[in-house]
């Protein structure tokens, strides 16, 4: 079955830096990469995701970038703020009705 | 349109009681899942359905018990409850696509077994 791989687990920033998180999955047949956050207690939540006919997309400060034949994808955050600190999961499934796999998170903490 | 609602939001149980996680979505959904965090961990799926009377396990179903008798429904039931199964609880639904299925989240249930 599908495997993700999430890196780093820990990210710490400045405010106003870059920050870049990556995952590379197994299963050549995966489609549709989403990418979700989870505040403090909060539930996950949709930020952004993308599907394999496209190399990359972008949503204000926020893109996702996906390398096909490598089977990785990553999540930047340009500009980041003390309000992008959570917990970010990247997740992996294939095409109509398959299981998302999820990432192991990478925790970000954007310091004033 | 309230999306995924789960109920209770926190819960205290004894060793070997048994509950019930009421979970329900008013967004049509033909597919709801189950997943339980563990403090600091990611997202494991504990069942999933495709639809009603349709049920399958995921990557960690002892323990659990699941039914889905409407759409709309998706209870997860917790039977002879352990401390391993202290952990957050989020019912999940999605209605997938071509290519790709956007799972939303219900605001989780936090359970803890003494």
């Amino acid at each position: 079955g599908e495997n993700v791989e999430q890196h780093p687990s820990t990210l710490s920033v400045q405010e106003g830096d870059s920050a870049v998180i990556k995952c590379t999955y197994s299963d050549s047949a995966s489609n549709y990469f989403p990418w979700y956050k989870q505040e403090l207690g909060k539930r996950p939540q949709l930020i952004i995701d993308i599907r394999s006919n496209v190399g990359e997309k972008k949503d204000q400060r926020i893109a996702v970038t996906l390398n096909k034949t490598a089977k990785h994808f990553s999540l930047h955050i340009t500009e980041t703020q003390p309000e992008d600190s959570a917990v970010y999961f990247c997740a992996a499934s294939k095409a109509g009705f398959q299981k998302l796999v999820f990432g192991t998170g990478t925790r970000l903490l954007v310091s004033p | 349109n309230a999306g995924v609602t789960q109920t209770p939001k926190f819960r205290i149980l004894k060793i070997g009681q048994s509950m019930t996680l009421q979970c329900t979505q008013d967004m049509n959904h033909n597919y709801m899942y189950w997943y339980r965090q563990d403090p600091g961990m990611g997202l494991k799926l504990i069942y999933y359905s495709v639809g009603a009377g349709i049920t399958d396990k995921g990557e960690v179903p002892n323990g659990y018990n699941v039914s889905r008798s409407t759409t709309e429904d998706f209870p997860l039931r917790l039977e002879l409850a352990a401390p391993s199964q202290t952990s957050v609880y989020f019912c999940a639904s999605s209605s997938a696509g071509k290519t790709g299925n956007t799972i939303y989240f219900g605001e989780g249930s936090w359970l803890t077994v003494v």
